[in-house]
C-alpha cells in the first residue's frame, strides 16, 4: 500500500514564498503529482515528477527526491487566490491508475 | 473542449432510490475514474476505466454500479444506498492510465442519502 504525509495547514502572506513537503511511503514508485482544490471545487492538476528534481511551472515549482522519498510544491509570489487545499498523490509503479492521495495542506493567504 | 462535465450538480436521494451520476469528456482520453471525497478529505479513488474496460475496482460495494457505454461517457449508478455515502463524487479523465499530464476532474456531484 501507499502512505503519504503532509502538513494539515500553512499560513502565509501575500508575496511571500511557502513551500509544502510531502514524504511518502510506498511499495513501489511511479511518480508524485499534486493538485490543488479550492473550497467547494474540483481539483486541479499542477504538476507531475517522476525524476529528481525541480520541475517549474510559472510561479508554481515541484521537487522530488526519489532516495529520501520526499517531495515539496513551493509557491512563490502568493496571491490570496492561492488559498486553498494542496494534495500529493503518488503513482505506484506497475498500476499507473492508482494514485493515492495525501490528506491535503489547508493554505491560507493572509494580506 | 478541455473539461470533465459532470450531471447533476447535486443530487438527494432516500436509501431506496436509484439514481445514476454521469461523466462525460471530450478530450480523447481513454482512462476514467470515479473518486469519492467527503468533506475535508482527500479524494479516494473508487473505480477505473481504461480503454471502456473496468480496470480497478477498489473493493467498492455492489451498491454502487460502474459503466462506460463509451470512449466519452462514464456513469455511476447507484442503489440502496446509505447516509454514509454522501459525499462529493469526482469523475475524472486522463489520456491514459499511465499518462504523465495529470488528470482532469470534474466539478463533481454533490450527493446526499436521506
Amino acid at each position: 500500500g501507499q502512505s503519504l504525509e503532509q502538513p494539515s495547514e500553512v499560513t502565509a502572506v501575500e508575496g511571500a514564498i511557502v513551500q509544502i513537503n510531502c514524504t511518502y511511503q510506498t511499495s513501489g514508485f511511479y511518480g508524485l503529482s499534486w493538485y490543488q482544490q479550492h473550497d467547494g471545487g474540483a481539483p486541479t492538476f499542477l504538476s507531475y515528477n517522476a525524476l529528481d528534481g525541480l520541475e517549474e511551472t510559472g510561479r508554481f515549482s515541484s521537487f522530488l527526491s526519489r532516495s529520501d522519498s520526499y517531495g515539496y510544491l513551493l509557491l512563490q509570489e502568493l496571491q490570496m487566490k492561492d488559498s486553498a487545499s494542496y494534495f500529493c498523490a503518488v503513482r505506484p509503479d506497475g498500476d499507473a491508475g492508482k494514485s493515492t492521495f495525501g490528506d491535503g495542506t489547508t493554505l491560507t493567504v493572509k494580506p | 473542449d478541455t473539461e470533465v462535465t459532470q450531471t447533476p450538480k447535486h443530487l438527494v436521494m432516500g436509501m431506496t432510490n436509484k439514481k445514476s451520476l454521469k461523466c462525460e469528456q471530450h478530450m480523447g482520453h481513454r482512462a476514467m475514474y470515479w473518486y469519492k471525497q467527503k468533506a475535508k478529505k482527500p479524494p479516494e479513488l473508487m473505480f477505473v476505466y481504461s480503454y471502456e474496460k473496468l480496470s480497478i475496482n477498489e473493493s467498492v460495494p455492489s451498491r454502487f454500479s460502474p459503466e462506460c457505454p463509451n470512449s466519452s461517457l462514464l456513469n455511476l449508478h447507484l442503489h440502496a444506498l446509505q447516509p454514509e455515502d454522501s459525499a462529493l463524487y469526482l469523475c475524472a479523465s486522463s489520456q491514459d492510465r499511465g499518462s504523465i499530464t495529470g488528470y482532469t476532474f470534474g466539478s463533481g456531484t454533490r450527493l446526499t442519502v436521506v
